[in-house]
This record gives structure tokens, C-alpha cells and sequence, in this order.
């Protein structure tokens, strides 16, 4: 069985300043994917990344980076000069299969505010 | 990119009624689409895997009787909640997995907030 899971249920950080959002899972699948979404107050689940198993490098993209540690089963991202619009519900989540477009097993969230 | 669509995007219902929440792939074709549901404050958990032109496969623990879906086309999936009680409010929302790039990626609907007075 698949298992996300995300300790930090609530998060508040100042603005400007970096935060880590942690994501550990657990699968028996060699080959997976992992995910992480952004859910505003809307409900819309925003895709920010989807890493293969394969792929232990980390990622930037402007503000945001993910490091991904399989020896630890980890996926963490990180938010840089945080803003007040980043405050949302943040999910990671995995996929098994070759292609990662497989049923998604979601964490329980982390409820990350940015206070101004 | 592609986009799946969902309808009604807000949906009030009374106590015993069935309301149906339509999930579109609108610029592709979804063989396969997930329907999700989510409590408040809750994470998403995969109610059904729905294939077109077949049975849905349900998750343990979910009434396939009570939670109809039909996928009768490549663009178009339904769930529909039958006798609605309270207890079925939540967000619904659904996931389509594209034929275009070997299908290797899965698009999310904007989901449906379903109130059940």
C-alpha cells in the first residue's frame, strides 16, 4: 500500500522568510511518481511538480525548490522570500506505475499562511 | 494546456435528491478519469477510477450504488450522489489522464462543492 505523509499540519511564517514543507511516503513500487499541489481557498488543486523515481535531482523554479531523497523516502519543497500569496493548502502526493498518471495517493495536507 | 472542466462548480441540494457533477476533458481525450472527494479540512481521497466505456472500480469503503459514475464518451465522466444526505457534503473533483503525450500526465478539474441541506 501507498502512504503520503505530511507531519506539519499548520505552518505560519513571516513574510519573506524561507519555510520547508515536508512530505515522506512510503510505496513498494520501484518505479513512482511524486506530486505537489497548491489548493487555494477556491479548491483548485494547482500542480507545482511531478518527479519520477528515477530522478533524485533537486529542482528550482523561481521561488520554489524540491528536494527529493530517496534514501530517506523524502520530497520536501521549499519556499524562498515567502509572499502572501503562497498562503494555501499544499498536498504532496504519489503515483505508481510507469507514467505517473496513475490514482494519486495525497498526504493530509499542510496549511501554509504568510503573514504580512 | 489541457484543461478539464467541471460542472457546477457550486451545487445546493435538498435532503434526497440526487445531483449529478459533470467532468469534461476539453481539449483531449480521457480515457481514464479519477473522481476524488474531500472533507473540510481534509486530504483528497480517490473515490473511483472510471474507464470509458466500462465499469467504474470503486474504492473500498465507497457505495457504488449510493455514488453513480458514467463515462460514456472520451470527454465526459459524471458522478452522480443519489439520495443525498448532509453527510455528502464535500468537494468533489476529478482527474482526467490524457491519450496526447503517451498519457503521461493527469490533469485536474476546478471541483465541485456539493451542499446538501
Amino acid at each position: 500500500a501507498q502512504k503520503v505523509t505530511q507531519a506539519q499540519t499548520e505552518i505560519s511564517v513571516v513574510e519573506k522568510e524561507d519555510v520547508t514543507l515536508d512530505c515522506v511516503y512510503e510505496t513498494r513500487d520501484t518505479t513512482y511518481y511524486l506530486f505537489w499541489y497548491k489548493q487555494p481557498p477556491s479548491g483548485e488543486l494547482v500542480f507545482l511538480i511531478r518527479r519520477n523515481s528515477f530522478d533524485e535531482q533537486n529542482e528550482i523554479s523561481g521561488r520554489y525548490s524540491w528536494n527529493f531523497q530517496k534514501s530517506t523516502s523524502s520530497f520536501n519543497f521549499t519556499i524562498t522570500a515567502s509572499q502572501v500569496v503562497d498562503s494555501a493548502v499544499y498536498f504532496c502526493a504519489l503515483s505508481g506505475g510507469s507514467f505517473g498518471n496513475e490514482k494519486l495517493t495525497f498526504g493530509t495536507g499542510t496549511r501554509l499562511t504568510i503573514i504580512p | 494546456g489541457a484543461v478539464v472542466s467541471q460542472h457546477p462548480s457550486w451545487v445546493i441540494c435538498k435532503s434526497g435528491t440526487s445531483v449529478k457533477i459533470e467532468c469534461r476533458s476539453l481539449d483531449f481525450q480521457a480515457t481514464t478519469m479519477f473522481w476524488y472527494r474531500q472533507f473540510p479540512k481534509q486530504s483528497l481521497m480517490l473515490m473511483a477510477t472510471s474507464n470509458e466505456g466500462s465499469k467504474a472500480t470503486y474504492e473500498q469503503g465507497v457505495e457504488k450504488d449510493k455514488f453513480l459514475i458514467n463515462h460514456a464518451s472520451l470527454t465526459l465522466s459524471t458522478l452522480t450522489v443519489t439520495s443525498a444526505h448532509p453527510e455528502d457534503s464535500s468537494f468533489y473533483i476529478c482527474s482526467a489522464r490524457g491519450v496526447q503525450d503517451g498519457g503521461n500526465t493527469i490533469y485536474f478539474g476546478e471541483g465541485s462543492w456539493l451542499t446538501v441541506v
